[in-house]
């Protein structure tokens, strides 16, 4: 079975341009998480989707940041415009409601550099 | 507010030495905690799961205990290899009634070696 994936693995952009971040969580996988690190800090929850509805949002950090999932299944997570402060890794995790207690699975992460 | 915290910070043993990474949370309200590894450029990889009901649970030389009571979490690992040497992360999600996001709220992280 294959993990959740993510692309691209490094994205190196310029402040003020854009960057879309794909997940493919594993499949069956109703909840889709998004997190990120950003240098010398704990990984920070972003939002988390259940199919394709937005169930908490709380951690996204402003309006740069869109995320979306289409009919449940893959998501992206946009970065518009970038910013210096907005490097980091980001990561996805999914889980299945009701198995094992929701564990999450991890994608690799997408380090994001933003000159 | 959960906060998550994780000592010591790094760790360094030599081969065969029998290890405890701590965890400590504020808030006793848990759905579950989570014990991950990374390792350098890599993805975070589960080691175990404890659901808030449970005490313990093991895998291997792994064996991670919840005393939810006092916020407490240790992650105790056998005769250590060089192998093992990696990041490990402790995770907790916050119960909130009639909320059922099932977010991490993460721990610093133990940066642990193995010496050969």
């Amino acid at each position: 079975e294959a993990g959740v994936t993510q692309f691209p693995s490094h994205s190196v952009i310029e402040k003020g341009q854009t960057v879309t971040l794909r997940c493919d969580p594993i499949s069956g996988h109703d909840n889709l998480y998004w997190y990120r690190r950003v240098m010398g800090k704990e990984i920070k929850f972003l939002l988390h989707f259940v199919k394709e509805s937005k169930q908490d949002e709380s951690g996204m950090p402003n309006n740069r940041f869109l995320a979306e999932r289409t009919g449940g299944t893959y998501s992206t997570l946009k970065v518009q415009p970038a910013e210096l402060e907005d490097s980091g890794v980001y990561f996805c995790a999914s889980s299945q409601t009701g198995f094992h207690n929701n564990e999450q699975f991890f994608g690799p992460g997408t380090r994001l550099t933003v000159l | 507010k959960q906060e998550v915290t994780q000592i010591p910070a790094a760790l360094s043993v030599p081969e065969g030495e029998n290890l405890v990474l701590n965890c400590s949370f504020t808030d006793s309200a848990i759905y579950n905690l989570q014990w991950f590894r990374q390792d350098p450029g890599k993805g975070l990889t589960s080691l175990l799961l404890i659901q808030s009901s449970q005490r313990e649970q093991t895998s291997g030389r792994l064996n991670a205990s919840l005393d939810k009571s006092s916020g407490r979490s240790t992650l105790y690992i056998a005769a250590s290899q060089p192998g093992d040497s990696a990041t490990y992360l402790c995770a907790v999600s916050p119960f909130f009634f009639m909320d059922s996001s099932y977010k991490l709220i993460f721990g610093s992280g133990t940066r642990l070696l193995v010496r050969p």
